[in-house]
């Protein structure tokens, strides 16, 4: 039972670059979640959506993109790599609304240099 | 005050001993708790869910909340070396209307 799946693991971007982090997961949730974490902090909610087609800012939107074709895919787009942005990105997912348990993927660790 | 606040830690204990670890939240129509392991470098791991007052026990752990306190807590009982990781707290915010985490408090068992 994969669950959340992340890609890639690693990535070392170059300042201006672009990427995107993959998400996917196979439980049929409606709601798809992106945070990203900083050494020794908590989590932060980038981007969230609550079915496909539906997305919406979470508290630190700013420079990123994210778009929901799928009730299984979500990915997260850097359009232009800045050194603040360097952190472990984390995909979760949760069943029929937000007051379930989400479910985390492996996280994706990017570096920004 | 932070929405939803841990100690940080580290909180230390002996191998065997009862671990307890502490969540407050500032909001009074919270609905749902959760507390997950993150060990280091790996993805945060849900371990309990609570939902209504009192206590709820899964094995060596025990989830205790008291929505009038606005307080959730969670006892490791027999604590081992492999319990050793970040603890997050997690709060289902009815007024924000999302799950929002505490920082974390790391939990060092020593053998």
């Amino acid at each position: 039972n994969a669950g959340v799946t992340q890609t890639p693991k690693f990535r070392i971007l170059k300042i201006g670059q672009s990427m995107t982090l993959q998400c996917t997961q196979d439980m049929n949730h409606n709601y798809m979640y992106w945070y990203r974490q900083d050494p020794g902090m908590g989590l932060k909610l980038i981007y969230y959506s609550v079915g496909a087609g539906i997305t919406d800012k979470g508290e630190v939107p700013n420079g990123y993109n994210v778009s929901r074709s799928t009730t299984e895919d979500f990915p997260l787009r850097l359009e232009l790599a800045a050194p603040s942005q360097t952190s472990v990105y984390f995909c979760a997912s949760s069943d029929a609304d937000n007051n379930q348990p989400q479910h985390f993927g492996d996280g994706t660790r990017l570096s920004i240099l | 005050q932070k929405e939803v606040e841990q100690n940080s830690g580290p909180l230390s204990v002996p191998e065997g001993a009862i671990a307890s670890l502490n969540c407050t939240y500032s909001d009074r129509v919270s609905q749902s708790f959760f507390w997950y392991r993150q060990y280091s470098g790996k993805s945060p791991e849900l371990i309990m869910s609570i939902y209504s007052n009192g206590d709820k026990e899964d094995g060596r752990f025990t989830a205790q909340l008291n929505k009038a306190s606005q307080y959730v807590s969670l006892l490791i009982r027999d604590s081992q070396p492999s319990d050793s990781a970040t603890y997050l707290c997690a709060v289902f915010s009815g007024g924000y209307n999302k799950l929002i985490f505490g920082a974390g408090t790391r939990l060092a068992v020593h053998p």
